[in-house]
């Protein structure tokens, strides 16, 4: 079974900083991995995937994340962070053979501040 | 022209009752999904719905039953409602049940069991 740690509840940053929000995570075989961000009383909207090749992905408003096999991780990154980024972060695994079962991460609490 | 759209956002209701929660999407897509996101953000696949046909059902009691009277159309039926239900309930799809698709989330179900 497939499993993903986000080991941060929070993250706080400051406004223009550089931000990171970690998660790792464990799967048979070669994995997809996807970043969801969720606002406050708001459904989950995908931000970015991993599927194969480049280990550095580009996603929406800016986010990146890098793929690391031999460390099984998935880093969430942003070059200078923004208020309005401030929101809730899920990080998903799921096998390549595994339909399209997605296990979530429990998520990271990211805090931007001006 | 939401992609995703559940309704109710808000259901309070007393332990013992039955209710509905109905989510429809206007992606085309084949696969559709419920979640269970609880207090502590947790998020947890309950099930998936691939042309119609149920094709994971995860440990979820069988107080919930899931109903598709159509591709665009997965709604979810809770039976005997019990306060351990208070939750967020998500739908999502995607456009098949392999591949490295990512699921588009409806904007949750706030379900406040009395």
């Amino acid at each position: 079974a497939q499993s993903v740690a986000q080991p941060e509840d929070q993250v706080n940053v400051a406004e223009g900083n550089p931000l990171t929000v970690k998660c790792t995570y464990s799967v048979s075989g070669n994995p997809y991995l996807f970043w969801y961000v969720q606002y406050p009383n708001r459904g989950l909207q995908f931000l970015l995937k991993y599927i194969t090749g480049d280990n550095l992905v580009k996603g929406s408003y800016g986010f990146e994340a890098e793929f690391n096999k031999s460390q099984t991780s998935f880093h969430l990154k942003k070059p200078s962070a923004l208020v309005s980024d401030s929101a809730l972060y899920f990080c998903a695994v799921r096998p390549h053979n595994a339909g399209n079962m997605l296990t979530f991460g429990g998520g990271t609490r990211l805090m931007v501040k001006p | 022209d939401t992609a995703v759209s559940q309704t109710p956002k808000y259901l309070v209701t007393q332990m013992g009752n039955d209710k509905s929660i109905k989510c429809e999407q206007n992606l085309g897509h084949d696969t559709m999904y419920w979640y269970k996101q609880d207090s502590k953000k947790f998020l947890k696949i309950m099930f998936s719905y691939n042309n119609k046909e149920l094709i994971i059902n995860e440990t979820v009691p069988n107080r919930f039953s899931p109903k598709s009277p159509d591709k665009a159309h997965l709604n979810l039926h809770i039976n005997s409602l019990e306060l351990g239900d208070s939750a967020v309930y998500f739908c999502a799809s995607s456009p098949q049940l392999t591949g490295s698709y990512e699921q588009y989330f409806g904007p949750g179900t706030r379900l406040t069991v009395t």
